[in-house]
């Protein structure tokens, strides 16, 4: 079975402090996602990634970088952390580069408090 | 630009009863695939679908199928028999040339 695993399930940090969020897979995935889910919004793509140092804007990745460095780890940086980054973020993977037809594989969540 | 649009945020059913979700979507592209994913309270999503938009035939696993409109732009997830086990927030999924997800439906299974 695929496995992604996130390093944290509950964060919390205070409000300027620059976070990292880790998202590791084992199925030699080329694509890694990280989204953000909120109450009546569904899940946003915050950046997305088809390769080793390879990443793509999603729709939201105003605050966020990401790196890729290695091809089963996908890093979310906060920069500098802000109240309305409060939320759950999803990390994902999938197979092929560049296509999406595939099913996602999705991690457990990080639940991430800025206060 | 791409959407999906999940209508009914909330929805519950009767144990054994039979439930349909709702989905729809917007796109000017051809060629396209379509997703329903499940996330249980606390767990993780899980694909429970998928239908390639060029085939005609609705999909269907086990317990779960859908009614796949592509003139209407329409994606609906039907579940039978419904369990306990099915109650999740249920997403809906576009893929062109990025990944799009609905806002989900809140589905509740009453003993």
């Amino acid at each position: 079975d695929v496995k992604v695993t996130q390093s944290s399930r509950y964060l919390v940090k205070r409000t300027g402090e620059k976070v990292f969020l880790e998202c590791v897979q084992d199925m030699d995935h080329e694509n890694m996602f990280w989204y953000r889910q909120d109450p009546g919004l569904g899940l946003r793509l915050i950046y997305f990634s088809y390769d080793v140092k390879m990443k793509e804007k999603g729709d939201i990745p105003e605050g966020y970088s990401v790196s890729r460095e290695k091809k089963e780890r996908f890093s979310l940086i906060l920069e500098s952390a802000s109240t309305n980054q409060t939320s759950m973020y999803l990390c994902a993977s999938s197979l092929e580069e560049g296509h999406f037809s595939y099913e996602q594989y999705f991690g457990p969540g990080t639940r991430l408090t800025v206060t | 630009a791409q959407t999906v649009t999940q209508s009914q945020p909330e929805m519950s059913v009767q144990e054994a009863e039979t439930v349909t979700l709702s989905c729809t979507y917007d796109t000017s592209e051809s060629n396209y695939y379509l997703f329903w994913y499940k996330q249980p309270p606390s767990r993780q999503m899980i694909l429970v679908i998928r239908q390639e938009a060029y085939k005609q035939q609705n999909a269907t696993e086990n317990r779960f199928s859908v009614n796949f409109q592509k003139a209407a732009k329409s994606f609906s997830l039907k579940i039978s028999d419904s369990q306990l086990g099915d109650t999740a927030m249920y997403f809906c999924a576009f893929t062109g040339n990025q990944f799009y997800f609905g806002t989900g439906t809140s589905l509740t299974v009453i003993p």
